[in-house]
């Protein structure tokens, strides 16, 4: 089966653009989650989707913002782009390990640059 | 707040044994989990701990105990490919797998 997919791989915007990165979970499952990491930094939880509703989100500003579609691939949109936005965002679904551990699996993530 | 505490750097020697700990302060959590993220990569998960004990994954084993808020990701017969930042982070009782991490371990490796 296909693993998570997110595009652009890399994405270079303007200070006070928007930006809109796109993810697609394993085939079937219908929970995606959201997590910026800053350079050298841990991961921070943005969103989380599930059957097309957003289920919670961590603490970012208004301006980071999502959606999830009938086809359980997801948006996330961040406006008014400030250099600080400048990270890797990653996407994940929920798999399950051969000892029956509940983990995350994430997809290559998209690499944001504000300039 | 909820935090995880994890060394910024560890070094060791191929073919060595080396232990990255993760120290936390949370009110509750399901479950310790340990990922690897080599650099320019997405994390990929490694290990998990739901009790307090040992969980031997190969070469990786992972150790959990609650009453000492403490746990621990052991590497055994490091290779050059283990070179790579490793996480700790756990899933709060409140959430739904929205984890909390800890800032990441650097395992430099020399030969």
């Amino acid at each position: 089966e296909a693993g998570v997919t997110q595009s652009p791989t890399h994405l270079i915007k303007t200070r006070g653009q928007q930006a809109t990165l796109r993810c697609s979970p394993i085939s079937g499952h219908t929970s995606v989650y959201w997590y910026q990491q800053a350079l050298g930094l841990g991961l921070q939880f943005l969103l989380w989707y599930d059957e097309g509703e957003e289920r919670n989100r961590g603490n970012f500003p208004p301006r980071f913002s999502g959606r999830q579609f009938p086809n359980y691939s997801s948006e996330l949109n961040v406006n008014a782009l400030e250099l600080e936005d400048s990270a890797l965002y990653l996407c994940a679904s929920r798999g399950v390990s051969p000892t029956g551990a509940t983990f995350l699996l994430f997809g290559s993530g998209t690499r944001l640059t504000v300039v | 707040g909820q935090s995880l505490e994890q060394p910024s750097e560890v070094t060791a020697v191929e073919g060595a044994i080396v232990q990255i700990n993760c120290t936390y302060q949370t009110s509750g959590f399901y479950g310790l989990s340990w990922y690897q993220q080599h650099d320019g990569g997405a994390p990929t998960f490694l290990s998990y701990n739901a009790l307090d004990g040992l969980e031997e994954t190969g070469r990786f084993s992972s150790f959990l105990s609650r009453s000492d808020s403490y746990g621990y990701l052991l590497l055994q017969e490091l290779q050059m490919k283990d070179s790579a930042s490793y996480f700790c982070a756990v899933n709060p009782l409140d959430s739904n797998y929205q984890l909390i991490w800890g800032a990441g371990t650097k395992l430099i490796i020399k030969p």
